[in-house]
């Protein structure tokens, strides 16, 4: 039983395009995040959302979007992909107020 | 702005010794501490926590211990096995909000 899944595994795409990222958990948590890991190996929060309310939302282009169509689902969506985008994305979830983030397998998007 | 680092990259330690994974924070505000184990390919999998009220918690062979003064944690590992070859993230937190992360350390344990 996976707790948190994340689709696609791998991502290789052009760049300009357009391309989303699913993730649910099954953990019946409140709170969903995104987080990029970029080739420095560094783990930084991109969005939160909490009951498909966004709760966080860091210094992100707008060309990122998230979309929470309810609690146990967060997906995010990438417009005019760049070179620069190119990084593994987690999602993670926890219950509210609870530090414990639980991470999905990552999505390992190669823009070219 | 770092507010989370790991200063040493990788760590090599033989089998059934201890390892020693260090951590380092700037903001006094965190009140709440995560140690994740990653391995290649896969998501980061929660490790063992600690509350800033706290200055221990043990878990098994895993053992973390809070040093507010010093802004310092650091997670001890005994005995160490081949398995525990992994990278290992601290990360923080304040008001169960964003987790803020360490670069990292990758720990190879030799047999």
């Amino acid at each position: 039983d996976t707790a948190v899944s994340q689709t696609p595994k791998y991502l290789v795409t052009q760049m300009g395009n357009d391309k989303s990222i699913k993730c649910e958990q099954n953990l019946g948590h409140d709170t969903m995040y995104w987080y990029k890991q970029d080739s420095k190996k560094f783990l930084k929060i991109m969005f939160s959302y909490n009951n498909k309310e966004l709760i966080i939302n860091e210094t992100v282009p707008n060309r990122f979007s998230p979309k929470s169509p309810d609690k146990a689902h967060l997906n995010l969506h990438i417009n005019s992909l760049e070179l620069g985008d190119s990084a593994v994305y987690f999602c993670a979830s926890s219950q509210v107020h609870e530090e414990t983030q639980y991470f999905g397998p990552g999505t390992r998007l190669l823009v070219l | 702005d770092q507010q989370v680092k790991q200063n040493s990259p990788s760590l090599s330690v033989q089998e059934g010794r201890i390892s020693i994974l260090n951590c380092d924070y700037t903001n006094s505000m965190f009140d709440y501490f995560l140690w994740y184990k990653k391995y290649p390919a896969e998501g980061p999998t929660f490790l063992i926590s600690i509350s800033s009220i706290k200055d221990k918690n043990e878990d098994g062979r895993f053992t973390v211990f809070l040093n507010k003064s010093a802004k310092h944690l650091s997670l001890h590992i005994v005995p160490s096995q081949p398995g525990d070859s992994a990278v290992y993230f601290c990360a923080a937190s304040w008001q169960g909000g964003k987790l803020i992360f360490g670069q990292g350390t990758e720990l190879s344990v030799k047999p």
